[in-house]
């Protein structure tokens, strides 16, 4: 069964500073790797997606995400936090066969504060 | 261009009532998801769709009901509320790319069971 692990439920920068949000996930087949974000009081959106070209794939508003399969990762970074980026990041999963008609897996979510 | 729209977007009941939450979209998209949210759970799909007509569970899909009667509309019931379907709840729709679905959500809609 397909899981997704996220560790750390908060994480807090200061501006200008590395963001790194670390997603780790579990597939017998290779899936497909998503991370949306959810700002206070709206929905999630989508961040970027990993569907088998590069490896590493970049996002909006400067994110980006490297797929290591030998570390069953696909952890979201930004080079420089913006007081904007604070918000909930979630990663996800789904089958690349299509099993489960595709349905993602969610993480259970990393809220991520940005000092100034 | 509104999206994925919920109504209403907050609703309080008292145990053992009913109602139902109205989720419509106007992408024309094949999916339709109804998902609930609870601090340090993530999100959790209740009931989904692959098309008008069509319905299925996902992963906590007891207490609830869902009906797909128009592909854009997704509504879900709940009978005889419960507090522990204290929550908030997420619609979702995306077009027909298998295992690589990307979800549009909507705003939210937030209800508490007294």
């Amino acid at each position: 069964a397909q899981s997704v692990t996220q560790l750390g439920s908060h994480v807090s920068v200061s501006e200008g500073a590395l963001v790194l949000l670390r997603c780790n996930y579990s597939s017998s087949v290779p899936p497909y790797l998503f991370w949306y974000v959810q700002y206070p009081n709206q929905g999630l959106q989508l961040l970027l997606k990993y569907t088998s070209a590069a490896t590493l794939v970049k996002g909006i508003n400067g994110f980006e995400a490297e797929f290591k399969k030998s570390e069953t990762s696909f952890h979201l970074t930004k080079p420089s936090a913006h007081m904007s980026d604070a918000a909930e990041y979630f990663c996800a999963v789904s089958d690349r066969d299509g099993g489960s008609q595709g349905n993602l897996i969610f993480g259970k979510g990393t809220k991520l504060s940005v000092k100034p | 261009n509104a999206g994925v729209t919920q109504t209403p977007k907050f609703r309080v009941l008292k145990t053992g009532q009913s109602m139902t939450l109205l989720c419509a979209q106007d992408m024309n998209h094949e999916y339709m998801y109804w998902y609930r949210q609870d601090p340090g759970m993530g999100l959790r799909l209740i009931h989904y769709s692959v098309g008008e007509g069509t319905t299925a569970k996902g992963e906590v899909p007891d207490g609830y009901n869902v009906s797909r009667l128009k592909k854009q509309n997704f509504l879900l019931g709940l009978e005889s509320a419960a507090p522990s379907q204290t929550s908030v709840y997420f619609c979702a729709s995306s077009p027909h790319i298998p295992g690589a679905n990307v979800l549009t959500f909507g705003a939210g809609s937030r209800l508490t069971v007294l």
